[in-house]
């Protein structure tokens, strides 16, 4: 079955990075994508990027793009995302997410990022 | 950016009663293939979204069959004809049309009465 093993939770300083992975396992891995998203508390998910696990290419909105890079480790079936020059308000639970047919079918179990000094 | 419009906020049910919940998109989500690329989720507390409905209509593998989509052009809807008490949480839409970039409802919880 088709499975995204998320990295454990997180505690940063604002100014820091964080990079969280995201192991699939039960497809072939380079045949979809991978969207990240985030949640902050009592909010709904925000999109943060993409990309394929077929050639690497990505996409993220204007608003992280200078922040954010996504990744992916086709021998390990993994996808990472870093995102630099934390602040509080980036304290949320991160998830990745596997694209099919415009949507989102699997997600990862989450990991919470802290930014606390 | 596409911005989405959920309806009710929250939305109080009595058990075997009939949901509703609105989702409203800012502009039409028709894609150039025709077809419309609405989602909708279900978010249980402490658990990652898990999708319901692709394709405004399309149920997931799994998903029971009171659960229903419906809609086109701007306005989109998500019907769960007897609510059963593994029904709460809160209900996402998602526009996948615009996609990789995509974009949310802002929720609606669904709660017991």
């Amino acid at each position: 079955q088709v499975q995204l093993l998320q990295s454990g939770a997180e505690v940063k300083k604002p100014g820091a990075s964080v990079k969280v992975s995201c192991k699939a396992s039960g497809y072939t891995f380079s045949s979809y994508g991978i969207s990240w998203l985030r949640q902050a508390p009592g909010r709904g998910p925000e999109w943060m990027g993409w990309v394929s696990a077929f050639n690497g290419n990505t996409k993220y909105p204007p608003r992280l793009q200078d922040r954010v890079i996504m990744t992916t480790d086709t021998s390990t079936s993994t996808a990472y995302m870093e995102l630099t020059s934390l602040r509080p308000d980036d304290t949320a639970v991160y998830y990745c997410a596997r694209g099919w047919l415009r949507s989102l079918d699997y997600w990862g179990q989450g990991t919470l990022v802290t930014v606390s000094s | 950016d596409v911005v989405m419009t959920q309806s009710p906020v929250s939305l109080p049910v009595t058990l075997g009663q009939p949901a509703s919940i609105s989702c409203r998109s800012s502009q039409s989500l028709v894609h150039t293939d025709g077809d419309y690329y609405l989602s909708w989720f279900h978010q249980r507390p402490g658990q990652s979204p898990r999708r319901l409905i692709y394709k405004v209509s399309k149920r997931d593998s799994g998903v029971p069959d009171r659960f229903s989509g419906s809609g086109a052009g701007t306005d989109f809807t998500l019907k769960i004809s007897r609510v059963e008490a593994e029904d709460v949480g809160v209900y996402y839409c998602m526009q996948g049309t615009q996609w990789p970039f995509i974009t949310f409802g802002q929720g609606t919880r669904l709660e017991i009465e």
